[in-house]
This record gives C-alpha cells, structure tokens and sequence, in this order.
C-alpha cells in the first residue's frame, strides 16, 4: 500500500494564481481532511471529508475549496493564491473519523509570491 | 491563542538526559494523541491517551493524560539522537469530527 499520497512536493505560485493540490489514499479510509502547517503554529485544519459528496470546514478555510467524489481523491483548490497561504500542507486520512489516528501523507512546500 | 498549549516550544539536551514536554489547555478532551514530525514528512502517531490519568508508556517515553482530561505530558527518559525531532500533541473532543493540534515541541538531541 502506498498509504497516503501528496503531489506535488513543491509549489511555487504568483500572487492571485489558482492551483490544486492533489491528495489520494488506497487505505479505504472514509475520512480526509487537510491542513496547514507554519513555523510555530502546529497544524490547522482546513477542510475534511468524512466520506464521498461530504466536506465540511476546519479552522481556517478561507481561500480554499475541496470536493469529495471518490473515497480515495481529497484535492485542495487555492482560488487566488496570496502571500499568507504560503506553507506547508498536509493531507491526512483515518479509519476512524477525526479522532482517530490520522495517517499523513509526506507533504507540499508551497511559496506565494 | 491556541486551544492547545505546548511548552517549551524548543528543546535541547545532551545524548542520555531527561525531558519533558507539556501540553495544557483550558478544554477537556475525550482523547489526546501524540505525534512525532522527522523534517520534510508527516507526523506519525506514537500514542493516544482516552482515560483521565492514564499513563502509557513506549519503551523510554512515558505518556500521561491529567485527571480532568485538560492536560498531557510526554517524558522521555534517557534521550538519543533518534528522539530528536518535533513533537505535536492534538486533541479530540467527545463531539465533532476535528482534530485540534498544539503549536509543537522541538526537541534537539545532541550526541
């Protein structure tokens, strides 16, 4: 099993530019979600999914879309990117919702100028 | 402000000393995970702590969860290089589906 699987690794965008960040895992985990990490403040939640056609929003979804149509596929849309949405992202999936063990994937790097 | 607190934010000791990392907040959680970050990967879970004063231990780090389920503590006990890295404690409430982080913990251990 590949577990969970992140592309690209890194990103470099301009300022209003769209882009998706792409997340898949072949664990059959119904639960997906996405955060956000900066230095010093751990990681933030930006969306999950607790099963296909199902997100909800985390702490900070502001400039971000998602869309659940497979059990696997979790992408991340940035509308407009901006300067402060530079980060590091990750995406991470459970079989036991939220508050299970969360299994993340490696990560993408992406910078906003 | 975080809803959980992580002290110190940075740690650095000798090969074969002892720490220890806290994680407070002022809400109860019906479980609190702890992770491990290595630079350029994800974090991976080391323990999860569902019963106020539950302690678990995993080989040379102890895991302690407070009695009213507001507070963890990770001490690890002889500390080797291998330990170094960053360490993130999260918390689940008993409604919801959302997992809260702290701010982390690094810690440096030097040879």
């Amino acid at each position: 099993n590949a577990g969970v699987t992140q592309t690209p690794k890194f990103q470099v965008l301009k300022t209003g530019q769209s882009m998706t960040l792409q997340c898949a895992q072949d664990m059959n985990h119904e639960y997906m979600s996405w955060y956000r990490q900066d230095p010093g403040m751990g990681l933030r939640l930006i969306h999950y999914s607790v099963g296909a056609g199902i997100t909800d929003q985390g702490e900070v979804p502001n400039g971000y879309n998602v869309s659940r149509s497979t059990t696997e596929d979790f992408p991340l849309r940035l509308l407009s990117a901006a300067p402060s949405q530079t980060s590091v992202y990750f995406c991470a999936s459970s079989y036991a919702g939220g508050r299970g063990e969360q299994y993340f994937g490696p990560g993408t790097r992406l910078t906003v100028t | 402000t975080q809803l959980l607190e992580q002290s110190p934010q940075f740690l650095s000791i000798q090969e074969g000393e002892n720490l220890t990392v806290y994680c407070n907040s002022s809400s109860v959680f019906s479980s609190l995970q702890w992770y491990r970050q290595e630079p350029g990967e994800g974090p991976v879970l080391l323990v999860t702590v569902v019963t106020g004063g539950e302690v678990k231990k995993l080989k040379r780090l102890t895991f302690q969860f407070g009695d009213a389920r507001k507070d963890s503590s990770l001490h690890i006990t002889a500390a080797q290089p291998g330990d170094t890295g960053l360490y993130l404690c999260a918390g689940a409430r008993a409604a919801g589906n959302k997992l809260t982080f702290g701010g982390g913990t690094r810690v440096l251990v030097k040879p």
